[in-house]
């Protein structure tokens, strides 16, 4: 089946303690992105990639790292977690990195809480 | 930059009610424009979309089409279910220099359908 796995689905950690949340896709696709839900502000977009080894910043990156060094994989790093990074994360994928007309999969989220 | 403008939620309607969910875009060029929701727990699922004027996208009795001219893809719906209560996001996405497809949401709108 395909899909964009991330995990761990929910998360409470404390401030200052690195995270790293996993994202995975097994379709083959070139594009890969994550962003964050927050209430009224739709999704922002963190980091993007558009292929192995080629990431850049989206909208709000600060305090997030990500890397792409298989096609498959896109972790999201929280290096020194703070209390306004609590947020429900996504990750998605699309086929083709220069194509606007392809729609993005998306993950099942990561819910996490930065106390 | 671009954006998107939903109509704030919630929206409460009864079942087989007439569904119509406003939004509009500001960008330059052309996007193309998506509707994507989200049941609850879930990561978001791609709709319907449409990736030139005039043309209209359509899923599961749900419609829009894209107006140029007003710069609006307004989500409707002839006769809702129980089924359709979810979270539900306009999204525009076009080619950016280098930065592949960006999506750029709207800040959701939450339907509730009761029996």
């Amino acid at each position: 089946e395909a899909q964009v796995t991330q995990n761990p689905r929910y998360l409470i950690t404390v401030t200052g303690k690195k995270l790293t949340v996993t994202c995975s896709q097994n379709m083959n696709h070139e594009y890969m992105s994550w962003y964050r839900q927050d209430p009224g502000l739709g999704l922002r977009q963190i980091y993007y990639s558009m292929n192995v080894e080629v990431t850049d910043k989206g909208d709000v990156p600060e305090g997030y790292k990500v890397s792409r060094k298989e096609k498959r994989n896109f972790p999201l790093i929280l290096e020194s977690p703070s209390p306004n990074q609590t947020s429900l994360y996504f990750c998605a994928s699309s086929p083709s990195r220069g194509d606007p007309n392809q729609p993005q999969h998306f993950g099942d989220g990561t819910r996490l809480s930065i106390l | 930059g671009d954006s998107v403008t939903q109509m704030e939620g919630p929206v409460t309607l009864s079942e087989e009610a007439f569904l119509t969910i406003n939004c509009t875009y500001t960008a330059t060029g052309y996007p193309s424009l998506f509707w994507y929701v989200q049941y609850p727990g879930e990561g978001l699922q791609l709709l319907l979309k449409a990736t030139k004027a005039d043309d209209k996208g359509s899923n599961k009795g749900f419609e829009a089409t894209y107006r140029k001219e007003t710069t609006s893809f307004h989500l409707e719906k002839g006769s809702v279910q129980v089924s359709d209560s979810a979270v539900y996001f306009c999204a525009l996405s076009r080619k950016y220099n280098n930065a592949g497809n960006m999506l750029t949401f709207g800040g959701g709108t939450r339907l509730m359908v009761k029996p």
